[in-house]
């Protein structure tokens, strides 16, 4: 199946700094990806759909201007985590659709842990 | 709204055991369901889905039906094996509409 990079796998910031991750779609060209972020012991919840060349959409209780997302290209999105605090201390996770396929074929990636000190 | 259930982990078992990870669902409509698998260090993968009531879906050894009538899609293997050791996600998408909804996970460990 197709392959989706996250890095870095791992982050440790200080509060108040802002922080980077990366989604690459490595073997095909995605134009759509969500992010989606997993509190311990919770469900992955989606946090925005990605769509390159134009603005991403976010879910409902998801701030746009902390979360800032760009998919500047069909195989890089990336979110950043701006003025970082501690409660956004997470696992966020990308996925990417395959064009031309079932919207139901999504490839995850690994995700990313970050932690907020 | 829409939402899964799943049963908490962790869950233990020695190789060859039966496996059955419950999932229950809310959902208006007819859903697509599905169950992901994580394994260490990798993103989710797909490992079966069912698209209507009745519908069994297999792979791998395992296998989930979707049961209207239970709002319910568990994944159950007659015999596990350590390579089965990640964590288990099951989900639910509408046709319509980009967004899964996914269970808490369950991480399942078998020991030789």
């Amino acid at each position: 199946g197709a392959v989706v990079s996250q890095h870095p796998s791992r982050v440790i910031c200080k509060s108040g700094t802002s922080v980077k991750i990366e989604c690459r779609s490595l073997d095909f060209q995605a134009t759509t990806m969500f992010w989606y972020r997993q509190f311990p012991k919770q469900s992955l919840m989606l946090m925005a759909t990605s769509n390159e060349g134009s603005k991403a959409t976010y879910e409902q209780g998801v701030e746009k201007d902390k979360f800032l997302i760009n998919h500047a290209s069909l195989t890089l999105s990336t979110l950043t985590v701006t003025s970082a605090h501690p409660e956004d201390s997470s696992f966020y996770i990308c996925s990417a659709r395959v064009p031309g396929r079932s919207q139901e074929t999504q490839y995850f990636g690994p995700g990313t842990r970050l932690l907020v000190l | 709204g829409d939402s899964v259930t799943q049963m908490e982990g962790p869950v233990t078992l020695s190789e060859e055991a039966f496996l059955t990870i419950n999932c229950t669902y809310t959902a208006t409509g007819y859903p697509s369901l599905f169950w992901y698998v994580q394994y260490p260090g990798e993103g989710l993968q797909l490992l079966l889905k069912a698209t209507k009531a009745d519908d069994k879906g297999s792979n791998k050894g395992f296998e989930a039906t979707y049961r209207k009538e239970t709002t319910s899609f568990h994944l159950e293997k007659g015999s596990v094996q350590v390579s089965d050791s990640a964590v288990y996600f099951c989900a639910l998408r509408h046709i319509t509409g980009n967004q899964f909804y996914f269970g808490t996970g369950t991480s399942l460990t078998v020991i030789p």
